[in-house]
């Protein structure tokens, strides 16, 4: 039973690019959330996932969308990187059909901006 | 605005005995509070939780006492273990959306 699995493991960007970020849900979720965690600091929720529309948002920038396929896997792009958006990206999938569900996290990409 | 938080950036604990480690929020909405657990490299692995409407849950030797008169959560690890020598979250859920604290680094000596 494959969990969550996130690609790629490592990137490095300049500023101004784009970026692509993919996640693969825990097998029987629905729901998938992303979170970026900067250094010594918690995950930081950008936005959730459901039926493949956007449910909750966080306080992030327009630049930061996503989206999610029917298959319930899902991207992360950020556009016009800054270099404060350098840190570890989380994926973190859900059942909707739990009835209180815990919400189980991949690996992350460590997204690097010089 | 940070929700929830964790004052404590790291803890030491000799093996045997009991880690506590704490967590306060400030809004009375959250529903449901969780703890997870994170090795370097690795993401965060969920321990354990408790809904708004309980004051304690036991999952073997981890234990979750929620205070809410006094929005505070607090982790009891007895006995602790060198194995549990890692970074523990706190999070709390407002309908679907998660709010984390910085995190308190656990350390337990042999």
């Amino acid at each position: 039973d494959a969990g969550v699995t996130q690609s790629p493991t490592h990137l490095i960007k300049t500023r101004g690019q784009q970026v692509t970020l993919r996640c693969s849900p825990k097998s029987g979720h629905d729901t998938v959330s992303w979170y970026q965690q900067a250094l010594g600091q918690g995950p930081q929720f950008i936005f959730q996932y459901y039926e493949e529309e956007e449910r909750q948002r966080g306080n992030f920038p327009d630049r930061f969308s996503g989206h999610q396929f029917p298959n319930y896997s899902s991207e992360l792009n950020v556009n016009a990187l800054l270099l404060g958006d350098s840190a570890l990206y989380l994926c973190a999938s859900s059942s909707t059909r739990a009835a209180a569900p815990p919400q189980h996290f991949g690996d992350g990409t460590r997204l690097s901006i010089l | 605005d940070q929700q929830v938080k964790q004052n404590s950036p790291s803890l030491s604990v000799q093996e045997g005995r009991i880690s506590i480690l704490n967590c306060d929020y400030t809004n009375s909405m959250f529903d449901y509070f969780l703890w997870y657990k994170k090795y370097p490299a690795e993401g965060p692995t969920f321990l354990i939780s408790i809904s708004s409407i309980k004051d304690k849950n036991e999952d073997g030797r981890f234990t979750v006492f929620l205070n809410k008169s006094a929005k505070h959560l607090s982790l009891h690890i007895v006995p602790s273990q060198p194995g549990d020598s890692a970074v523990y979250f706190c999070a709390a859920s407002d309908f679907n959306k998660f709010y984390f604290g910085s995190g308190t680094k656990l350390n337990v000596k042999p």
